[in-house]
């Protein structure tokens, strides 16, 4: 069964803070995405990855970074939280070098105060 | 203009009604057409996708793609209460040596009441 993780369904953190979100894939897919989700505004793509150390900007990527250093991992960095970047991240990951399936994990909700 | 456009509802039908759902494009580049469902505090989940033009029919699901027109659509006949979620649209083409990126619509969340 195909399967994407978060390492967090909630998370709280405080302006300033620097915050890690984790992405795990177990399907050997070359390709990771962050997104993130808000009302009104849909599904938005922050970055993406088409092989370990490799990243390309997405809609959004100002205020984060990425790290991919194996394959089944995929990082996103807010490297100093603000208020505007509480949001519902979404990551996703899909096979191969054209369109496949994207898998999406259950996403985390973060709240910077 | 957003590359791609979707009522974002809400949509509130009884159960057994037909539900018709749809998106609009600018980009002419675009050749695969998916829809997502996304149910309440869960990550969104393909429910179905067609490339390029016509029909594609699953159960109670159809999606239909008129790149004339740059529009597509997705029916649900017999909608259940097991239907309400949040619907979005996405649309993918090839970038030739690298690989592309979806780009969605911002979702329309259907309620199915019994």
């Amino acid at each position: 069964d195909v399967k994407v993780t978060q390492s967090s369904r909630y998370l709280v953190k405080r302006t300033g803070e620097k915050v890690f979100l984790e992405c795990v894939q177990d399907m050997d897919h070359e390709n990771m995405f962050w997104y993130r989700q808000d009302p009104g505004l849909g599904l938005r793509l922050i970055y993406f990855s088409y092989d370990v150390k490799m990243k390309e900007k997405g809609d959004i990527p100002e205020g984060y970074s990425v790290s991919r250093e194996k394959k089944e991992r995929f990082s996103l960095i807010l490297e100093s939280a603000s208020t505007n970047q509480t949001s519902m991240y979404l990551c996703a990951s899909s096979r191969g070098e054209t369109y496949n399936e994207q898998f999406f994990g259950p996403g985390t909700r973060l709240t910077v105060l | 203009q957003k590359e791609v456009e979707q009522d974002p509802g809400p949509l509130s039908v009884p159960e057994g009604a037909i539900v018709s759902l749809n998106c609009t494009y600018s980009n002419s580049a675009f050749q695969y057409f998916m829809w997502y469902r996304q149910y309440s505090r869960k990550g969104p989940e393909l429910l179905m996708y067609t490339y390029s033009s016509g029909n594609k029919e699953d159960g109670r699901f159809t999606a239909q793609v008129d790149k004339s027109s740059k529009y597509i659509s997705l029916f649900i006949r017999d909608s259940q209460p097991s239907d309400s979620a949040t619907y979005l649209c996405a649309m993918y083409f090839d970038r030739g040596s690298t690989l592309g990126r979806l780009y969605f619509g911002r979702g329309t969340q259907l309620t199915v009441w019994p």
